[in-house]
């Protein structure tokens, strides 16, 4: 079946460091790929999302390639800020005829520090 | 355009109890999704509903049903509650366009379930 891994957190940065949360996939068929974000206390909200490959979503200075040949989906960002701690998941949505459903990893907790 | 809506957002319940949860989606999506998040499983599929028909289904048990009203608006319900089922419940909508294809789901805040 689909599954989705995750770099396990916690990951802690400085204030303007860079960013990567590995994310890799394993799915048949051609899924599209999302970065969602939970604050605490709140649901999920879409950060960014790719449909094909090569696609490059990006949103608030994140950004994410979708690599096909070595089924990734790494998050970046060049510098974060305080504002950004939050729980990360990564998740690829494959159709059917049935509709999507998204399948989640099991999240990465940043926290950056001032 | 209001957000998808959850209600209500925390719940107390003991074991062998019942409860259900409702979810208002974004006015004009059609599809409501659910899941369930723990700290060990993380979050897992329960099941999709559209016009009223349930078209996916995760892995759970059959104590774990849900329903969709005919403006989109869904409960879920948990039979004979266990100490296992506390987790959040977030519910999602989408446009579910057709043909089928990757539309955004859109959460909302969760109801937290706390089974004593």
């Amino acid at each position: 079946g689909d599954s989705v891994t995750q770099m396990e957190g916690p990951v802690t940065l400085s204030e303007e460091a860079f960013l990567t949360i590995n994310c890799t996939y394993t799915a048949t068929g051609y899924p599209s790929l999302f970065w969602y974000v939970q604050y605490p206390g709140e649901g999920l909200q879409l950060l960014l999302k790719a449909t094909k490959a090569d696609d490059k979503g990006s949103n608030k200075g994140f950004e994410a390639t979708y690599r096909k040949e070595t089924t990734s989906f790494h998050l970046e960002k060049g510098s974060v800020q305080v504002s950004d701690s939050a729980v990360y998941f990564c998740a690829l949505s494959r159709l059917n005829n049935a509709g999507n459903m998204l399948t989640f990893g099991g999240g990465t907790r940043l926290m950056v520090k001032p | 355009k209001a957000g998808v809506t959850q209600t209500p957002r925390y719940l107390i319940k003991t074991r062998g109890q019942q409860v259900t949860l409702s979810c208002s989606p974004i006015s004009g999506h059609r599809s409501v999704s659910w899941y369930q998040q723990t700290p060990g499983q993380g979050l897992q599929f329960l099941f999709e509903y559209f016009s009223e028909t349930q078209r996916n289904k995760g892995n759970f048990p059959g104590r774990f049903s849900g329903r969709q009203f005919s403006n989109s608006r869904s409960e879920m319900n948990v039979s004979t509650l266990e100490l296992g089922d506390s987790a959040l419940y977030l519910c999602a909508s989408s446009l579910a366009r057709t043909p089928v294809v990757p539309d955004i789901q859109y959460f909302g805040a969760g109801t937290r379930l706390s089974v004593l």
